[in-house]
């Protein structure tokens, strides 16, 4: 049973479009991440948040932005979309509480993304 | 730094056989490792862990991994496996002096045939 949610699960845009994929967990989870991963390749961190009004990059650069306004909530967005950004975009959580983390994370089922 | 490895990006095997998804780690201190597995389409599941203890941990799908420090690594078995086991699956490994980001390995394809 899925304690984070995310929306929309399939998206075909055209090039220049803005669009928002939404995130939002029901843990209580302070630790939010953003990760990118195309068909059958390995997953890239793109964004994470250790709580409210905290946000930072991952490793792999993107043009993407995110904001952590509210705990549960950790929504990514695209000003204007391009088909290099075709991918799909898996959002999680993890516990931020020092003695009860262990670096396990809850993941959503996904936001495939196709730019046309 | 810390790294992981998952030295066969495909596996293919018959229903019924066993199978060995290996994984191995670089790390100079305790760790804490995962897998997870993806079914097409799908977000990543937690499938087993080891935090501590036993260093041979169990799924409820019949999947086992076992840890072993002195050759930092961490590979998944199973010794009957089913059409259903078909899924990408991920090792990953974190720790407390690396502030519980997790790293994952590139993953394997299990493809199981009948």
């Amino acid at each position: 049973e899925a304690d984070i949610y995310q929306t929309p699960r399939y998206l075909v845009i055209g090039t220049g479009k803005k669009i928002t994929l939404e995130c939002s967990q029901t843990m209580g989870h302070d630790k939010m991440y953003w990760y990118q991963q195309d068909p059958g390749m390995e997953l890239h961190l793109i964004h994470y948040s250790y709580g409210v009004n905290s946000t930072e990059k991952g490793d792999l650069s993107s043009e993407s932005t995110v904001s952590r306004i509210r705990t549960e909530h950790f929504p990514l967005t695209l000003e204007s979309a391009r088909p290099s950004h075709t991918s799909q975009y898996l959002c999680a959580s993890s516990e931020g509480r020092e003695r009860a983390n262990t670096g396990e994370l809850f993941f959503g089922e996904g936001s495939r993304l196709t730019v046309l | 730094a810390q790294s992981v490895t998952q030295l066969d990006s495909q596996v293919p095997v018959f229903e019924e056989a066993p199978v060995e998804l290996r994984c191995n780690y670089s790390s100079s201190v305790s760790v804490y490792l995962f897998w997870y597995v993806q079914y097409p389409n799908q977000g990543l599941q937690l499938l087993l862990k080891y935090l501590s203890g036993s260093t041979l941990v169990e799924s409820i799908n019949g999947f086992e991994a076992e840890f072993n420090k002195s050759q930092t690594s961490f590979h998944l078995r199973k010794p009957s496996v089913h059409i259903s086991d078909t899924a990408e699956y991920f090792c990953a490994v974190s720790s407390r002096t690396g502030g519980f980001k997790t790293i994952f390995g590139a993953g394997t394809r299990l493809f199981v045939k009948a």
